[in-house]
C-alpha cells in the first residue's frame, strides 16, 4: 500500500517551454501533497505544499510563478515549470502523506528534467 | 529550527557485517524521526519513523533505529549487511510548517557501499 506515481519519469525540453510533472496517490486519499527538488548528490530540498482545493505553500526563494502547483484531487497534484530554462534542470520528487495519517510521507519514483 | 545531521557522507561494510549509519538532531519538543532509502534514479522508499514508545524501532527490510533522547541520535541499524543494501540514506525530522502542515526536514544523506 501507499504507492505514489509520477509522470513522466523523464523529459527533456527545449528552453522557454513549459514542463508539466503529474502526482498521484494511487492507493490512498493524500491530504497533502509535497514536491522537493533534488540535485546531484545533494539532499532533498522542499519546494512547495499542496493541499487539495487550496492554494499551494512555497518555501522561501522558491519562485510560486515558476513553479506552478495544483492539487485538483486528494489523488493529484501536478507541477509545472513554466519557461523552463537549463538550470531548472534536476531531479523533482513528489511526496503524499495519508489523509488523516499525518506524519509518514510516501514518495514517488522522480522525474528527471533536462532542459536544453 | 528542526535539524538533522548525518555526519558521514559514506560508509562502507563487508556484507554480512552489522552496519549503522549515524544520525543526530535538533528539535524543540518532541521529535518526529524519519529514516527513508534512496537507490539510483528513484524517489524514497520509507524505512521506519520513531514517534513516541520503544525506543527501538524495527522498519522494513530488516532495519532497525535506536531513539537515544540523552545523545540526541536516531541512528540506524541492520545486523548483517546485504550488497542489496546498497543505496543513500536519508535521516529527516518533522517540522511544523507556516501553514500548520507537516513538513521533513531531511539531512544531507549517507551512501552506503557494501561490499562482497
Amino acid at each position: 500500500g501507499a504507492v505514489v506515481s509520477q509522470h513522466p519519469s523523464w523529459v527533456i525540453c527545449k528552453s522557454g517551454t513549459s514542463v508539466k510533472i503529474e502526482c498521484r496517490s494511487l492507493d490512498f486519499q493524500a491530504t497533502t501533497m509535497f514536491w522537493y527538488r533534488q540535485f546531484p548528490k545533494q539532499s532533498l530540498m522542499l519546494m512547495a505544499t499542496s493541499n487539495e482545493g487550496s492554494k499551494a505553500t512555497y518555501e522561501q526563494g522558491v519562485e510560486k510563478d515558476k513553479f506552478l502547483i495544483n492539487h485538483a484531487s486528494l489523488t493529484l497534484s501536478t507541477l509545472t515549470v513554466t519557461s523552463a530554462h537549463p538550470e531548472d534542470s534536476s531531479f523533482y520528487i513528489c511526496s503524499a502523506a495519508l489523509l488523516g495519517g499525518g506524519e509518514t510521507q510516501y514518495f514517488g519514483p522522480g522525474t528527471r528534467l533536462l532542459v536544453l | 529550527a528542526q535539524s538533522v545531521a548525518q555526519p558521514e557522507d559514506q560508509v562502507n561494510v563487508a556484507e554480512g557485517n552489522p552496519l549503522t549509519v549515524k544520525c543526530t538532531y535538533s528539535v524543540s519538543g518532541n521529535p518526529y524521526l524519519f529514516w527513508y532509502v534512496q537507490y539510483p534514479n528513484r524517489g524514497l522508499q520509507f524505512l521506519l519513523k520513531y514517534i513516541t514508545g520503544d525506543n527501538l524501532v524495527k522498519g522494513s527490510y530488516g532495519f532497525e533505529a535506536e531513539f537515544n533522547k540523552s545523545q540526541t541520535s536516531f541512528h540506524l541499524k541492520k545486523p548483517s549487511a546485504l550488497v542489496s543494501d546498497s543505496a543513500l540514506y536519508f535521516c529527516a525530522v518533522r517540522d511544523i510548517a507556516s501553514g500548520g502542515y507537516n513538513k521533513l526536514i531531511f539531512g544531507a544523506g549517507t551512501r552506503l557501499a557494501v561490499h562482497p
